[in-house]
Parts: structure tokens; sequence; C-alpha cells
């Protein structure tokens, strides 16, 4: 069964550093997110992305973040200037159509110092 | 009033017992609903989606009311490997939105 898959597992990166999440999604998906968790707590939305562009994103969203699908399988999130509260794990999610079920990467754990 | 409201639990359940969850949602443009199990630091996985006429898979019924805007999960026969956070998910345009989630521990 494919799968979406995540690079890196596990990040470490100082305060203030740039960091880029990579995902990607299942081939004919259409609707690709990121979600992060810092842990022990629930897992908040972060954006939407359709069609190429960003169809929603969250208030934790900000001029940070951004995301990119460039070659039309690698579905990227970066962080432009790291602070110790982006440490979390960041899940990416896909799907085939906005009603349907995600399916979920393995995350990647961000550990920003 | 968050979106999606669960019971955070734990809730400590004999092998062998049936335990219910439930979930309540907040806007009614809400269109499809679903039960993800997470075990701890992984990522959430799909449990089965949740549909008004109710539905069965092994062990596991969901169901909706969407007049009532609640959504239930039950679990019967309940396996030591039913341990885990299980998190109520609604679909509202394109967006997958979460519940905090309700913890499971089942002892032996």
């Amino acid at each position: 069964e494919p799968e979406v898959t995540q690079t890196p597992s596990h990040q470490v990166t100082q305060m203030g550093q740039e960091v880029i999440l990579r995902c990607v999604p299942i081939s004919n998906h259409l609707y690709f997110y990121w979600y992060r968790q810092i842990l022990g707590q629930k897992v908040e939305f972060l954006v939407s992305f359709y069609n190429n562009e960003i169809s929603e994103k969250s208030e934790i969203f900000d001029d940070q973040f951004s995301v990119e699908r460039p070659d039309g399988s690698n579905f990227t999130l970066k962080i432009r200037s790291t602070k110790l509260e982006d440490s979390a794990m960041y899940f990416c999610a896909s799907r085939t159509d906005s009603q349907g079920r995600g399916d979920f990467g393995p995350g990647t754990r961000l550990t920003v110092t | 009033r968050k979106e999606v409201e669960q019971d955070p639990g734990p809730f400590n359940v004999p092998e062998g017992a049936t335990v219910a969850f439930n979930c309540t949602y907040s806007n009614s443009a809400s269109q499809s609903f679903f039960w993800y199990r997470q075990d701890c630091r992984k990522e959430p996985k799909l449990l089965m989606s949740v549909y008004s006429s109710g539905n069965e898979d092994g062990r596991f019924t969901a169901q909706l009311n969407r007049a009532s805007q609640y959504i239930s999960l039950l679990i019967r026969d309940s396996k030591l490997s039913d341990s885990a956070t299980y998190l109520c998910v609604v679909n509202r345009d394109d967006k997958i939105i979460f519940g905090k989630g309700t913890r499971l521990h089942i002892l032996p």
C-alpha cells in the first residue's frame, strides 16, 4: 500500500537557523497538508495546499513558514528562523479529495536548541 | 468553544471489557468524520470512517448523529494492543480538524 514518506526523521537545529522538512505524498493525491504536534498536545493544523497554492493556513503559519511543491512529487515546509517553541513533531498528510481520509507520514521530530 | 471536543481520559479498562468514546463537533458545516488512532510518538493512523448509518469493523463500531453533532466509537472485547490515543477527526471544507484525543489504557 502506498505511503506518505518524510525526511529527515529527526532534525536538530539551533535557534534562528532555517530548516526544510521534506515530504513525498502519495502519488495520485491532490490535497497536501502540514500539521504539528508539540509533545503531549493535540495535532494542530498548519496549512493546506491544493492546485499549487495554499488553500488555508492557521494562525501558527506566520511569515516564518512557507510551503512548496517544487517538482510535482516533493512537498516541503520551510521555517525561516526557528524558535525554541517550534520544537515539535511535524506531520505531512495527503489525500485524493477534500472529503476523504487523510494519510499521514511518520513525522519529522524537530528539536530547536 | 473548541471545534472538536473529546474527553481526554485516560480511560483505564480491563482487557475484554467494552469501552465507548464520544466526541462533539461545533460546526454544522462539517462534512465527513473519522476516528484515528495514535500510538506514542507515532503518526495518526486511520481507524475508521464514520457514517450516519453507523458502521462496524470487527470489534469497532462508529456512529454519527448529525442532529446532535456527536460521534461515537465503541470497542468490544478490548485487547492490550488497543491501548493508544483515539482521535476524533472532522472534515470542514478541505481542512482536517483533530480533537485532542482520548487516551485508552487496557489493563491486563
